[in-house]
């Protein structure tokens, strides 16, 4: 099946500083990679779709400055918190489909970043 | 009116029995629906995936869409305690994008 693979599982960071979490299609190819934040015992958020050699796109309310998103290649995508405050602290987890994206396809996660700012 | 909507629960369900969990969604254009299980801290995992209405058995597992009625359900038979967790519906949407309901929280007792 499907593998998708997050790096960091855990990291602690200081206010002001930036994080990148990384998140790869190991035995297939992901044009798009889906990033959710989910906060404890709420429901997972969708925060961007990150699309292969171009701009990735964010949902509404979620900033772009703040949550830079880049996809380099076919199996990678990261997502840098920049200027991270204790608000930011979160689960942060990634997601690929199969199929180059196909609808029919469902997505297969990372195990998540559990992100602590303090 | 929201995309996809689930009972929160708690859904108590006493070992061995069925437990039923049941998911709405609003986009009648909606064409993949899945299933998708969370442990506590852990990320979802992808139980089932249905795009047919009908039933779709898997295992324990049997997912039910009817998408005349924009319902799916998830039965799982003789429930275990490692079943206890939250159980996501999720539906393609607009965009292709999938959207997630709320989870349903089950607790199978021992």
């Amino acid at each position: 099946g499907a593998v998708v693979s997050q790096h960091p599982s855990r990291v602690i960071c200081k206010s002001g500083t930036s994080v990148k979490i990384e998140c790869r299609s190991l035995d297939f190819q992901a044009t798009t990679m889906f990033w959710y934040r989910q906060f404890p015992k709420q429901s997972l958020m969708l925060m961007a779709t990150s699309n292969e050699g171009s701009k990735a796109t964010y949902e509404q309310g979620v900033e772009k400055d703040k949550f830079l998103i880049n996809h380099a290649s076919l199996t990678l995508s990261t997502l840098t918190v920049t200027s991270a405050h204790p608000e930011d602290s979160s689960f942060y987890i990634c997601s690929a489909r199969e199929g180059q994206g196909s609808v029919w396809a469902p997505l297969h996660f990372g195990n998540g970043t559990r992100l602590t700012v303090t | 009116q929201k995309e996809v909507e689930q009972n929160s629960g708690p859904l108590s369900v006493p070992e061995g029995a069925i437990a039923s969990l049941n998911c709405t969604y609003s986009d009648r254009g909606s064409q993949s629906f899945f299933w998708y299980r969370q442990y506590s801290g852990k990320s979802p995992e992808l139980i089932m995936s249905i795009y047919s209405n009908g039933d779709k058995e898997d295992g324990r597992f049997t997912a039910q869409l009817n998408k005349a009625s924009q319902y799916v359900s998830l039965l799982i038979r003789d429930s275990q305690p490692s079943d206890s967790a939250t159980y996501l519906c999720a539906v393609n949407g607009r965009d292709d994008k999938i959207i997630f309901g709320k989870g349903t929280r089950l607790h199978i007792l021992p």
